[in-house]
């Protein structure tokens, strides 16, 4: 069975740091998907990015930044110069492949992100 | 384009109570699915569909029933309500095109407290 583990419970850091949110994952499969998603506050989950098993390309967006590394099962997410408004619980999930269609999501455990001024 | 909606966004259920969780989307979206979020916990899958009329049960089912009737509801129902059950109930819902790698667009969620 999958399972993703975020093992970061909480972490503050001070505005314009730069953070690091670590996630590992576990899965049999060969192919699969890994997502991120945002929950400020409000608590709507907001979807960040996601990133096949097929493509260890790094990404960048804007103060974002993703690092995928399949030899360590690991899907680390970088915000730069963090402010204010990115304190929210931080969520990574995994999807296997199946015949089924659709995208059932094991999720983490989520890091709670505070930025304070 | 509303997106997800879920109804009601909170709800105070005494134990042995009944309700249904309504959900709906609007961007014709094959696949739904019902989540529940414990605190300090990950979100669980409880039910999924992949169209009108066909259901499974996800990884904590057990209390609870869907249904899909339409592609665009798919409301959950508690017959018998416990304690257990206090929690944040999230819908959400994907495209067929891309199939399981689709992102999941997420309600703004049902908080339910069981007492």
């Amino acid at each position: 069975a999958q399972k993703v583990t975020q093992a970061q419970t909480e972490i503050s850091v001070v505005e314009k740091e730069d953070v690091t949110l670590d996630c590992v994952y576990e899965t049999r499969d060969t192919t699969y998907y890994l997502f991120w998603y945002k929950q400020p506050p409000s608590g709507e989950l907001v979807f960040l990015i996601r990133r096949n098993s097929f493509d260890e390309q790094n990404e960048i967006s804007g103060r974002y930044s993703w690092n995928f590394q399949k030899s360590t099962s690991s899907f680390n997410f970088t915000i730069t110069a963090s402010q204010v408004v990115d304190s929210a619980v931080y969520f990574c999930a995994l999807s296997e492949a199946w015949t089924g269609g659709g995208n059932k999501l094991t999720f983490g455990t989520g890091t709670q992100l505070k930025v304070e001024l | 384009n509303a997106g997800v909606t879920q109804t009601p966004k909170f709800r105070i259920l005494k134990i042995g109570q009944s309700m249904t969780l309504q959900c709906t989307q609007d961007m014709n979206h094959n696949y739904m699915y019902w989540y529940r979020q414990d605190p300090g916990m990950g979100l669980k899958l409880i039910y999924y569909s992949v169209g009108a009329g066909i259901t499974d049960k996800g990884e904590v089912p057990n209390g609870y029933n869907v249904s899909r009737s339409t592609t665009e509801d798919f409301p959950l129902r508690l017959e018998l309500a416990a304690p257990s059950q206090t929690s944040v109930y999230f819908c959400a819902s994907s495209k067929r095109q891309g199939g399981w790698d689709s992102p999941l667009h997420f309600g703004n969620g049902t908080r339910l407290t069981v007492t």
